[in-house]
């Protein structure tokens, strides 16, 4: 049962757009995830944020910047898209308190040409 | 920062044997310590987790060991059916809830009849 809804399923775009992702979950968590699966399937998290702090990983370029407007959605913008952003993009929930369980969306499989 | 190391890649068992995956981190203050299941073209679904104040838990025909002194954990899954292919990434976080998740690199599990 889908509770962490992302569109668009695909994204197939040329070098230098600017692409956006959106992700909402309707479980009523406070925290937000955005994770990068690479085509080796190896898992890297960009960024957390709740409705008090985004927590960015120092590792992802300038050019991603998460966009929320509540706590129930969290959107992915990539400004001026590279190649290695090729990649499934993966956001996930989780309760701020109880359960540290992570509920993910189906993903975003972006290919950059 | 935290490395999670899953040392794995592949593991292929016939049904009904157990299979065992191994993972190790680096940071001491990781307290939490959870399982996913990707299945093929799919997203990421909760497994199993164990939290730092205990040394073992088990869910049905799954059982996570936690050796804090060795900085190992280990997933152990025993009766193994068709249904267990998948690929299984391990993860850390040296948070309490609400934080994001380090992955390791994955184990593909092939269960064959």
């Amino acid at each position: 049962e889908t509770a962490v809804f992302q569109t668009p399923n695909y994204h197939v775009t040329q070098v230098g757009n600017e692409v956006s992702f959106n992700c909402k979950q309707t479980l009523g968590h406070d925290t937000m995830y955005w994770y990068k699966q690479d085509s080796k399937k190896l898992l890297k998290i960009m960024f957390s944020y709740n409705n008090k702090q985004l927590i960015v990983n120092e590792t992802v370029p300038r050019r991603f910047s998460p966009q929320s407007s509540d706590k129930a959605h969290l959107n992915l913008r990539i400004k001026s898209v590279e190649p290695e952003d090729s990649a499934v993009y993966l956001c996930a929930s989780s309760p701020l308190q109880g359960s540290y369980e992570q509920y993910f969306g189906p993903g975003t499989r972006l290919t950059v040409l | 920062g935290e490395k999670v190391e899953q040392h794995e890649s592949t593991l292929s068992v016939r049904e009904g044997d157990s299979a065992v995956i191994n993972c190790t981190y680096t940071d001491t203050a990781s307290s939490y310590f959870p399982w996913y299941k990707q299945e093929a073209g799919k997203s990421l679904h909760f497994v199993i987790d164990i939290r730092s104040n205990v040394d073992r838990k088990q869910s049905q025909r799954l059982t996570v060991l936690l050796d804090k002194k060795a900085k190992r954990f280990s997933l152990h899954i025993t009766a193994t059916q068709p249904e267990d292919s998948a690929i299984y990434f391990c993860a850390a976080s040296p948070y309490q809830g609400g934080r994001a998740l380090i992955f390791g690199t994955g184990t593909t599990v092939s269960v064959s009849p």
